[in-house]
């Protein structure tokens, strides 16, 4: 069985300083990895995904995020926070299909980002 | 706008009565899904299509939730005898089969008095 765990759930930081929300899994098979950013009043947005190609993956609005295998983990970072980055994140997860079906997605409990003036 | 559209956004109804929530996905996706997402949660995986068919229905939370997508394109999810336990976010996305990536609605959010 999938899981995942948001370590944070609440992360404050200054404008122009970094960013990081970090996001351990836990899967049977090759997973993908996703992060999706919901701002208040909004849908859930793609932010990156990780599928088993370069382990550094890069996404919208400058964020980033590495997979390591090693330590189960899929960090997201961004070297400078914006007030408009303060939203909901969520990382998500997705095993490889199995048995003929599909399952759903997996996410995290979110980490809320305050973005301080 | 060619993302996924849900209708309505909002829902106001009285415990005990039965709503029905839509969802229009991404023209060419296939594959359809509902979440559930409530205060301070991630979504919750529901059920899921592809195309006409109904692939995972375990995880809906009761028998009093039922979802269809009669032609392979729009969906309903209803939600029988309501309760107030069942207010949340109403989620909606769509994927194209082999692809992991889904394309979220704005969701549909339920209060129930």
């Amino acid at each position: 069985a999938q899981s995942v765990t948001q370590l944070d759930s609440h992360v404050s930081v200054s404008e122009g300083t970094p960013v990081l929300l970090r996001c351990n899994y836990s899967s049977s098979y090759s997973p993908s990895l996703f992060w999706y950013v919901q701002h208040p009043n909004k849908g859930l947005q793609l932010l990156l995904k990780y599928t088993s190609a370069a382990t550094l993956v890069k996404g919208i609005n400058g964020f980033e995020a590495e997979f390591k295998k090693s330590e189960t983990s899929f960090h997201l970072t961004k070297p400078s926070a914006h007030m408009s980055d303060a939203a909901e994140y969520f990382c998500v997860v997705s095993e490889p299909y199995s048995g003929g079906g599909a399952d759903g997605l997996t996410f995290g409990k979110g980490t809320h980002l305050i973005i301080q003036p | 706008d060619t993302g996924v559209s849900q209708n309505p956004r909002h829902k106001i109804t009285k415990r005990g009565q039965n709503v029905t929530f839509r969802c229009d996905p991404i023209s060419e996706h296939n594959r359809l899904y509902w979440y559930r997402q409530t205060l301070g949660q991630g979504p919750e995986f529901l059920t899921y299509f592809q195309n006409e068919a109904q692939l995972e229905k375990s995880r809906l939370l009761s028998d009093r939730f039922s979802a269809e997508r009669p032609k392979g394109s729009f969906s309903t999810l209803e939600i029988q005898r309501t309760e107030q336990g069942d207010s949340a976010m109403y989620l909606c996305a769509s994927s194209l089969q082999g692809k992991r990536t889904q394309y979220f609605g704005p969701g549909t959010r339920l209060t129930v008095l």
